[in-house]
């Protein structure tokens, strides 16, 4: 069965740093593009991040480049997204993605089931 | 970064009600639109991919159309287990955005 396992959610002080990782399981994880997805209680889903699949070129949203970071580590199945510089308005809900690419489109599938990350003093 | 437009934001509907969605691009992204139902305190779940392609496992009363920059996302006969919220996504482009849900509650 394919499967996405996030892990490393927490609270974490305004300033402060974690680490999430993402477990995959299933399918082959060097072959497809990755992405995280945040949710913030009770909003909307807001794309992350992204990393292609050997990991050489990363995009970022605007509100999180230059404290985000994402990696992944295909012979151990796995992706992290270090974030450092935390702000209250990270806190949210934050998936893991496998994106599919194959003709006729692009899509998520699956995701994982999510790690809250709460940044507050 | 391309803009998604999805109305309504919630909607109430009765059981075998028939449900339309629609979602609205900034440019045209072709038909690399995807669409999303999400239950609550659960992670999202692929509907349909390519704007109209149903994604194994999901029920066929699901249907997507459009292409260009106009979409839509039909329930043709509403079932309690479809109340939940949906979202839009396009795949054309980085950032990877999302349309604002539209929320699908029982009248």
């Amino acid at each position: 069965e394919v499967q996405l396992e996030e892990s490393g959610g927490g609270l974490v002080q305004p300033g402060g740093s974690l680490r999430l990782s993402c477990a995959a399981s299933g399918f082959t994880l060097s072959s497809y593009w990755m992405h995280w997805v945040r949710q913030a209680p009770g909003k909307g889903l807001v794309w992350v991040s992204r990393i292609n699949s050997d990991g050489s070129n990363t995009n970022y949203a605007d509100s999180v480049k230059g404290r985000f970071t994402m990696s992944r580590d295909n012979a151990k199945n796995t992706l992290h997204l270090q974030m450092n510089s935390l702000r209250v308005e990270d806190t949210a809900v934050y998936y893991c993605a496998r994106e599919v690419d194959r003709t006729p489109g692009r899509w998520f599938d699956p995701w994982g089931q999510g790690t809250l990350v709460t940044v507050s003093s | 970064d391309i803009q998604m437009t999805q109305s309504p934001s919630s909607l109430s509907a009765s059981v075998g009600d028939r449900v339309t969605i629609t979602c609205r691009t900034s440019q045209t992204i072709t038909t690399y639109l995807n669409w999303y139902q999400q239950k609550s305190g659960k992670a999202p779940q692929l509907l349909i991919y390519a704007a109209s392609s149903l994604q194994s496992g999901v029920p066929s009363r699901f249907s997507g159309s459009g292409s260009g920059t106009d979409f839509t996302l039909t329930i043709s006969s509403l079932q309690p287990e479809d109340f939940a919220t949906y979202y839009c996504q396009q795949s054309y482009s980085t950032p990877r955005t999302f349309g604002q849900g539209t929320n699908v509650e029982i009248k």
